[in-house]
């Protein structure tokens, strides 16, 4: 699987919103990107995927680079109970790939 | 309700005493998992199923066993625990191809 890199941690401001890169430059042509989130030591849950087109659904936005070198996932109105850590994964078709393999994440924390 | 759930939610014990987590979900999945998670080392995959009767190695099997003998039951044992062992664990289910999975509430052991 390819390897993602995430700031540890970032801060944002309650109401703005928070954008949170992450590189993952040795990205193959089958690879998908997808984000997770955990809120203090709950089971992670599940934010959004992409491939190489933007996405966006009700929680979030997905900005894939041309190159899909790397990536941003935008919260758009970020409130205090978006404070947690979010990761970033890349692999090749979700779970029938089978293998998956969550990173560091960056611990984020949204101050009113 | 759609959910995963472990058992127990916390459990101490001591060095070389046998013990299984279950995990348990009522979603029909096809795909579940395990997952240890400890400080500054995020998420890592200790074992997989694609489906009953099918397991496969993650990042971290040693010294955990699986078994997949029904679509709903994945339980998680550990032989001969070791102090090393302790740790937050989830489990994670989902259909196969997905990429969202779906997390349990956790599972706190601790091993003296």
């Amino acid at each position: 699987d390819a390897k993602t890199t995430q700031p540890p941690s970032m801060d944002c401001a309650e109401g703005r919103a928070a954008n949170l890169p992450c590189n993952h430059s040795t990205i193959s042509g089958n690879e998908y990107v997808y984000w997770y989130r955990q809120i203090h030591s709950q089971g992670p849950q599940y934010i959004i995927h992409g491939l190489k087109n933007n996405e966006t659904n009700e929680m979030a936005s997905l900005i894939i680079t041309e190159d899909r070198k790397s990536s941003t996932l935008i919260l758009p109105h970020a409130t205090l109970r978006d404070t947690a850590v979010y990761y970033c994964i890349v692999s090749p078709g979700g779970t029938s790939y089978g293998k998956l393999t969550f990173g560091q994440g960056t611990i984020l924390t949204v101050h009113p | 309700e759609a959910q995963v759930t472990q058992n127990p939610r916390y459990l101490i014990t001591v060095t070389g005493k046998k013990l299984t987590v279950t995990c348990s979900q009522n979603m029909n999945h096809e795909y579940m998992s395990w997952y240890r998670q400890d400080p500054g080392l995020g998420l890592r995959q200790i074992y997989y199923s694609m489906n009953v009767e099918v397991t496969d190695k993650g990042d971290v099997p040693e010294g955990y066993k699986v078994s997949r003998k029904e679509k709903r039951n994945f339980p998680l044992i550990l032989e001969s625990p070791s102090p090393n062992q302790t740790s937050l664990y989830f489990c994670a289910s989902s259909f196969l191809g997905s990429y969202e999975q779906y997390f349990g509430p956790g599972t706190r052991l601790t091993v003296t």
